[in-house]
């Protein structure tokens, strides 16, 4: 079975100063990790992703993430917020066997970027 | 790139009715595509598999005969809500893979807020 929890419900922090959104996983296969962000009423947009490569995984929108094994997380992180920035945030697992088919979401983290 | 383009955005019903959701993939042919449900402030539960040409393949706990699911073609995969009642509103998103390989990406639909009156 595979699981993933995000630790913080709701962060908020100053533009222009870093974000960091907390995730850890467990999973019984090498697992595929993702981070996706909805806005309000929208869709989902992947922001990146790993898939056992470079375990320092950057996005889009100046995102990045790194695995680590050995703490079983998947943080996410930006050097500096932006307004638009400001939306949910869902880390994702998917096992190993078959890539995409079964996504497991966290319960998310609400991203409020304060003026 | 590859866009799932999910239609209505929004749709009200009165209790008792019946609504569809269409799911399609415009630059790409999606043999699955998944549904999910969002409530309010929660995450996304997926509720169903949808295979082109063949029965959907339902999560547990999810009513195969209240919501209907039908992939036809290879674009397209329709999610009906039968005799809807207000415990159905809900956030409703589909999405498919551009391919069935070892991680290709998944592209979400937009999403269908339905609110049953």
């Amino acid at each position: 079975a595979q699981s993933v929890t995000q630790l913080d419900s709701h962060v908020s922090v100053s533009e222009g100063t870093p974000v960091l959104l907390r995730c850890n996983y467990s999973s019984s296969y090498s697992p595929s990790l993702f981070w996706y962000v909805q806005h309000p009423n929208k869709g989902l947009q992947l922001l990146l992703k790993y898939t056992s490569a470079a375990t320092l995984v950057k996005g889009i929108n100046g995102f990045e993430a790194e695995f680590k094994k050995s703490e079983t997380s998947f943080h996410l992180m930006k050097p500096s917020a932006h307004m638009s920035d400001a939306a949910e945030y869902f880390c994702v697992v998917s096992d190993g066997n078959f890539g995409n088919e079964k996504l497991t979401f966290g319960t998310g983290t609400r991203l409020t970027i304060i003026p | 790139g590859a866009v799932v383009s999910q239609h209505p955005s929004w749709v009200i019903c009165k209790s008792g009715t019946s609504v569809k959701i269409e799911c399609r993939s415009l630059d790409f042919q999606a043999t699955t595509m998944f549904w999910y449900r969002q409530f309010p402030k929660q995450s996304l539960m997926l509720m169903a598999t949808s295979n082109e040409g063949s029965k959907a393949t339902y999560e547990q706990g999810v009513e195969k005969d209240k919501f209907l699911i039908n992939h036809a073609s290879l674009t397209l995969s329709t999610l009906t809500v039968t005799s809807a009642h207000p415990e159905d509103s809900s956030f409703y998103i589909c999405s498919a893979p551009t391919a069935i390989s070892y991680n290709s990406p998944l592209h979400f639909g937009n999403g269908t807020r339905l609110t049953v009156t």
